[in-house]
């Protein structure tokens, strides 16, 4: 149970093009979802979270009319990255928690993440 | 502030025993997550701590120490795809998990 997926895997683009990547949780409801930003070698950081019909809320730095999320049910959350450039090239990683629906051991407050999507601006 | 400390890396042997140590400070404590990420993947759920104590799974286990801002993780019987980076990750007031940096862990035949 608590399985994430992301689409796509992997995708190259040109700078000036807008991208969007979905995260769905799969066997469970989630509350919240959040979406992370990784470059090579350092750590997660977070980008925004968001709750299913809500605003998302995004950190301090986080242009969020760049980077569009909507979480319109409680299964799948979208982040689309508008106008991307080279910069914007990272390894997007999504995350879900919820507190209903999963079989098996889920614990509340447990992000389980997506498989993470590898972005390529050139 | 808020703030995690883990080795950046270390080196352990194959069929061997290793212990991770993280200590953290955060405004306000919800509980510990452990993850492992492999290179070039997402990171994956080990375990989860919010009383204090020892709390196995298979050849992981994970302790916590609330009072002293403090967890390890041990993995038993290395495998050599155990090699990974491995993240602490405590759970503050807003319950906005906190992530540092890992330590990557070498695993050698």
């Amino acid at each position: 149970g608590a399985v994430v997926s992301q689409h796509p895997s992997r995708v190259i683009c040109k700078s000036g093009t807008s991208v969007k990547i979905e995260c769905r949780s799969l066997d469970f409801q989630a509350t919240t979802m959040f979406w992370y930003r990784q470059f090579p070698k350092q750590s997660l950081m977070l980008m925004a979270t968001s709750n299913e019909g809500s605003k998302a809320t995004y950190e301090q730095g986080v242009e969020k009319d760049k980077f569009l999320i909507n979480h319109a049910s409680l299964t799948l959350s979208t982040l689309t990255v508008t106008s991307a450039h080279p910069e914007d090239s990272s390894f997007y990683i999504c995350s879900a928690r919820g507190s209903e629906g999963a079989k098996g051991v889920h614990i509340e407050e447990t992000q389980y993440f997506g498989p993470g999507t590898r972005l390529l601006v050139l | 502030g808020q703030n995690i400390d883990q080795p950046t890396e270390m080196t352990a042997t194959e069929g061997a025993i290793v212990q991770i140590n993280c200590t953290y400070q955060t405004s306000g404590f919800n509980g510990l997550f452990w993850y492992q990420q492999h290179a070039g993947e997402a990171p994956t759920f080990l375990s989860y701590n919010v009383l204090d104590g020892l709390e196995e799974k298979g050849r992981f286990s994970s302790f916590l120490s609330r009072s002293k801002g403090y967890s390890y993780l041990l993995l038993k019987e290395l495998q050599m795809k155990d090699s990974a980076s491995y993240l602490c990750a405590p759970l503050d007031s807003n319950y906005q998990l906190i992530w540092g940096a890992g330590t990557k862990l070498i695993i050698k035949p």
